[in-house]
């Protein structure tokens, strides 16, 4: 059980283009979900935290407007990283939280890797 | 601000060797506290975590950690190492309600020699 999965596993795009990544909790209810960020021999840094139905909270020096976070159901939120540029090219990994799974422990996906030329 | 500090990047040890892969956090009162697994092309999964009681906790695939107050420290062990066992492990410390924020140690590196 706790399952949480990501599509796409990894994307390339081109430099100004937007990309959406998806999260989903397979087998729960997630009622809330985050969304982190792994650069390469590093650790993961929380972007944000979104909760079912309501706005997501941005860490500090995370850009919103870059980074658009949907939480529209239950079992779905979405990450857009628009007008992509290169520095934004990293691992992007999502969790989630809630229902059976369990209110302190977060689950995860297997990640996003986005590439931008 | 909360801190999770793990001193050792690489770890290499013998298959069958016992482990222990260090974890100190900062933190003024007791955190939820947890180890996470990473392999390539797979999300993190949680070991293990402590939340209060037993400071001895067990986890998955033969892990467990002891949480102790006085050193600030949740340190992962496991008494014989499989092959299988070579990937990243992150200590992770959880705050705020239900321990939702978790802010992540940098990660050991582990290698499991044949």
């Amino acid at each position: 059980g706790a399952v949480v999965s990501q599509h796409p596993s990894w994307v390339i795009c081109k430099s100004g283009t937007s990309v959406k990544i998806e999260c989903r909790s397979l087998d729960f209810q997630a009622t809330t979900m985050f969304w982190y960020r792994q650069f390469p021999k590093k650790s993961l840094m929380l972007m944000a935290t979104s909760n079912e139905g309501s706005k997501a909270t941005y860490e500090q020096g995370v850009e919103k407007d870059k980074f658009l976070i949907n939480h529209a159901s239950l079992t779905l939120s979405t990450l857009t990283v628009t007008s992509a540029h290169p520095e934004d090219s990293s691992f992007y990994i999502c969790s989630a939280k809630g229902g059976l799974a369990g209110f302190e422990t977060q689950y995860f996906g297997p990640g996003t890797r986005l590439l931008v030329l | 601000a909360q801190s999770v500090t793990q001193p050792d990047i690489h770890i290499t040890v013998s298959e069958g060797a016992s482990l222990e892969l260090r974890c100190n956090y900062s933190y003024g009162a007791t955190p939820y506290l947890f180890w996470y697994v990473q392999s390539p092309g797979q999300g993190l999964q949680l070991l293990l975590k402590y939340f209060s009681g037993d400071t001895l906790v067990q986890g998955i695939k033969g892990f467990e950690a002891e949480f102790k107050r006085s050193q600030s420290s949740f340190n992962l062990r496991k008494p014989s190492v499989h092959w299988s066992d070579a990937a990243e492990y992150f200590c992770a410390v959880g705050l705020g309600g239900g321990g939702n924020k978790l802010t992540f140690g940098t990660g050991t590196q582990l290698k499991v020699e044949l």
